[in-house]
């Protein structure tokens, strides 16, 4: 399973765009890469998937360079309510074998 | 849907005392994970099903930890006995293998408090 790396922690205000960017190296060929969202006291919430190029749905956009060592989850205009945990996660094409690492502590401010 | 149900949402109990935690998947989802999440060592997959049958458990930590699937409908997770090492929160998730994503929906999980 391709380990994967992500910033502890992110700032940004309302409004603004968020980029987090996810390193996985060791990506194999079946692998899928896919994010979620987890809040305080509850579980985490599916983003969105990819296997390469862009991905676009109504909450993010994903994405993923042609060598698909890394890939760039995108918040358009974040919220408070955007202020999460969020994990980038690499798996098979069952993504089943699921491996969460630390995520990225995103923080919205006012 | 209700999505995954999870029950009991709190449990506290003694330490040598037997936990079960028990889970509802999504009508028609195929697969169920249980996952464990502590601050110390994040969220781990503990055990996976796949049509009610046990695909990998390597993520369970010990004997003391077992996990049945008897149908489509219905999981349980069982400590025996219990530890206060193994308070944590524990997540079940389910997922379909038709679908375009996958996409695994999780459950709001049950605080665990081995005391």
């Amino acid at each position: 399973l391709a380990k994967t790396t992500q910033p502890i922690s992110m700032d940004s205000y309302e409004g603004q765009e968020v980029n987090i960017t996810c390193s996985h190296n060791n990506i194999a060929t079946n692998d899928y890469i896919t994010w979620y969202q987890q809040f305080p006291s509850q579980g985490p919430r599916f983003i969105i998937q990819g296997y390469k190029t862009k991905v676009t749905n109504e909450v993010a956009s994903l994405f993923i360079p042609a060598d698909r060592k890394s890939s760039t989850l995108s918040l358009p205009r974040v919220s408070l309510s955007d202020t999460a945990v969020y994990y980038c996660l690499v798996g098979d094409t069952g993504g089943f074998k699921t491996i969460f690492g630390a995520g990225t502590r995103l923080f919205v401010k006012a | 849907d209700a999505g995954v149900i999870q029950s009991p949402r709190h449990e506290v109990t003694e330490m040598g005392q037997e936990v079960t935690l028990r889970c509802k998947p999504i009508s028609g989802h195929d697969y169920l994970f249980w996952y464990r999440q502590t601050m110390m060592r994040g969220l781990e997959l503990l055990i996976y099903f796949n049509n009610n049958v046990p695909i990998d458990d390597s993520g369970m930590p010990e004997d003391r930890f077992s996990a049945k699937m008897p149908n489509a409908s219905f999981s349980t997770l069982k400590i025996q006995p219990s530890e206060p090492r193994d308070s944590a929160v524990y997540f079940c998730a389910s997922s379909g293998s038709t679908g375009e994503t996958y996409e695994q929906y999780f459950g709001p999980g049950t605080r665990l408090t081995v005391t």
